[in-house]
C-alpha cells in the first residue's frame, strides 16, 4: 500500500485566496483525521470522520475552514479566505479501527503571504 | 477533561545510554495510549500502543513503554540509545469519547 497520500506537498498562496488540501486515506481504513502543526501550538486536531461522517469538528479554527469526505477514499480541507496565520503543516491521518493506531501522510506545508 | 503532558521539551542522552521520555495523562474511562515519532519533514510514525493487558509494551526500533495506572504515566524507554533515535516524540491518549489528544512533543537528542 502507498500509505496516506496528501497533495500538494507544498502550497504558497497570497492572503485572501482559497486553498484546498487533499487526502487519500489507506484503503479499508474507517477513520480519517486532519491535523495542523505549528511551532507555537504544536499538533492540533482539526476534524475527524468515521465512515465518511464528520464526528468532531470542534478543532476547526473558524468558519473559513471546511472539510469534506465525499467517499471513503478522498477528503478535502478548504480554507477560504486564507490568512497568514494559517501558515502551518497540515497532516491527514487514517485509522483502520477504533482502537488502532493512526497512519499519517507526509503533510502539506502551507505558506500564506 | 482529557489531557496529555510531556513535561520535557527536550531530552539529551549520550549514545549507548538508556533513554526515557516522560508522559502523563488524564482521561475518563480506560486509557488507550500511544507513542509516535516524527523525523524532520515527515509525518508521525506509530511506535507502540497500550490498550489492555501487560503493562510493559514493546514497539518498533527497540522502544518500549510502561503503563502505570497509579501514576497515570506511560513513559517511553529504550535500553541503549542510537544517534538515529534523535527525533520528536509524541504521546497520545484516546478517551471514552474517541477524542484523541496529543502531547506537545519532546525533542530527543542523542549525542554521539
Amino acid at each position: 500500500d502507498a500509505g496516506v497520500i496528501q497533495s500538494p506537498r507544498h502550497e504558497v498562496t497570497e492572503m485572501g485566496q482559497e486553498v484546498t488540501l487533499r487526502c487519500k486515506p489507506i484503503s479499508g481504513h474507517n477513520s480519517l483525521f486532519w491535523y495542523r502543526q505549528t511551532m507555537m501550538r504544536g499538533l492540533e486536531l482539526l476534524i475527524y470522520f468515521n465512515n465518511n461522517v464528520p464526528i468532531d469538528d470542534s478543532g476547526m479554527p473558524e468558519d473559513r475552514f471546511s472539510a469534506k469526505m465525499p467517499n471513503a477514499s478522498f477528503s478535502t480541507l478548504k480554507i477560504q479566505p486564507s490568512e497568514p496565520r494559517d501558515s502551518a503543516v497540515y497532516f491527514c491521518a487514517s485509522r483502520p479501527e477504533v482502537l488502532g493506531e493512526q497512519y499519517f501522510g507526509p503533510g502539506t506545508r502551507l505558506t500564506v503571504t | 477533561a482529557q489531557s496529555v503532558a510531556q513535561p520535557e521539551d527536550q531530552v539529551n542522552v549520550a549514545e549507548g545510554n538508556p533513554l526515557t521520555v516522560k508522559c502523563t495523562y488524564s482521561v475518563s474511562g480506560n486509557p488507550y495510549l500511544f507513542w509516535y515519532v516524527q523525523y524532520p519533514n515527515r509525518g508521525l510514525q506509530f511506535l507502540l500502543k497500550y490498550i489492555t493487558g501487560d503493562n510493559l509494551v514493546k514497539g518498533s526500533y527497540g522502544f518500549e513503554a510502561e503503563f502505570n495506572k497509579s501514576q497515570t504515566s506511560f513513559h517511553l524507554k529504550k535500553p541503549s540509545a542510537l544517534v538515529s533515535d534523535s527525533a520528536l516524540y509524541f504521546c497520545a491518549v484516546r478517551g471514552r469519547d474517541d477524542k484523541i489528544i496529543f502531547g506537545k512533543g519532546t525533542r530527543l537528542h542523542i549525542l554521539p
